[in-house]
């Protein structure tokens, strides 16, 4: 069975700090997802990295694909409270339209 | 439509009785996913709809679920007999070409089973 963890599974800072969120995996994926997603409403796609080693920037968020696409980071820069949200990253199995979704990571950012 | 869009927003059912949530994807999306999330866990794979192949209903979790779509719109998933393991918010999400990946979720159907 292939599994995503994500660490840490809360995350509460202060405006203005950096974060690292992780994904991990002892499977190799074709790609990886990472969506946002906010209360009430469904998850957003942020960004697909599809090759080893990649690395991807959305403004101030850093996303970066393992060398062996096993695992898979988010770096957000300067935390702003707009930036709260559930965070999830899900792998491409290879097997068509399913998706394999770590259990999220909870972020608070105070103003 | 501009996005992805279900009904109901919300349903709280008894025990044993069935329901059905539907799903409105985005015009001339080809690829069409369920997926259900329990209450601080990530997304659970229910069922693919590619065009007109068969689906893949692997994610299903048991023979109460069932789900259809004709051609490429409406979807409806179903569930019989529901049970209190059940309750979750049921996501639909839809993607122009066919793929694993979602591109657009709706905002999702709370189901709650008392």
């Amino acid at each position: 069975t292939q599994l995503l963890e994500q660490s840490p599974q809360f995350l509460s800072i202060q405006e203005g700090e950096n974060l690292t969120v992780y994904c991990n995996s002892s499977s190799v994926f074709s790609s990886l997802q990472w969506y946002r997603q906010e209360p009430g409403e469904g998850p957003v796609l942020l960004v697909t990295v599809v090759t080893g080693g990649e690395v991807k920037k959305l403004k101030r968020l850093t996303f970066q694909f393992g060398d062996a696409r096993k695992d898979s980071s988010l770096h957000i820069t300067a935390a702003q409270p707009g930036d709260t949200g559930l965070y999830l990253c899900a792998g491409d199995s290879g097997n068509t339209g399913k998706l394999i979704f770590g259990q999220g990571t909870t972020l608070q950012v105070k103003p | 439509g501009a996005g992805v869009s279900q009904s109901p927003s919300n349903k709280v059912t008894e025990k044993g009785k069935d329901v059905e949530l539907r799903c409105d994807p985005i015009s001339g999306h080809t690829a069409l996913y369920w997926y259900r999330q329990r209450l601080g866990q990530g997304l659970e794979f229910l069922i693919y709809f590619q065009g007109n192949s068969a689906p893949d209903k692997s994610g299903l979790p048991s023979d109460r679920f069932s789900a259809e779509r004709t051609g490429e719109s409406v979807s409806t998933l179903t569930i019989q007999r529901t049970q209190q393991e059940d309750s979750a918010v049921y996501l639909c999400a839809s993607s122009l070409v066919a793929s694993a990946i979602a591109e657009y979720f709706g905002p999702g159907t709370r189901l709650t089973v008392t």
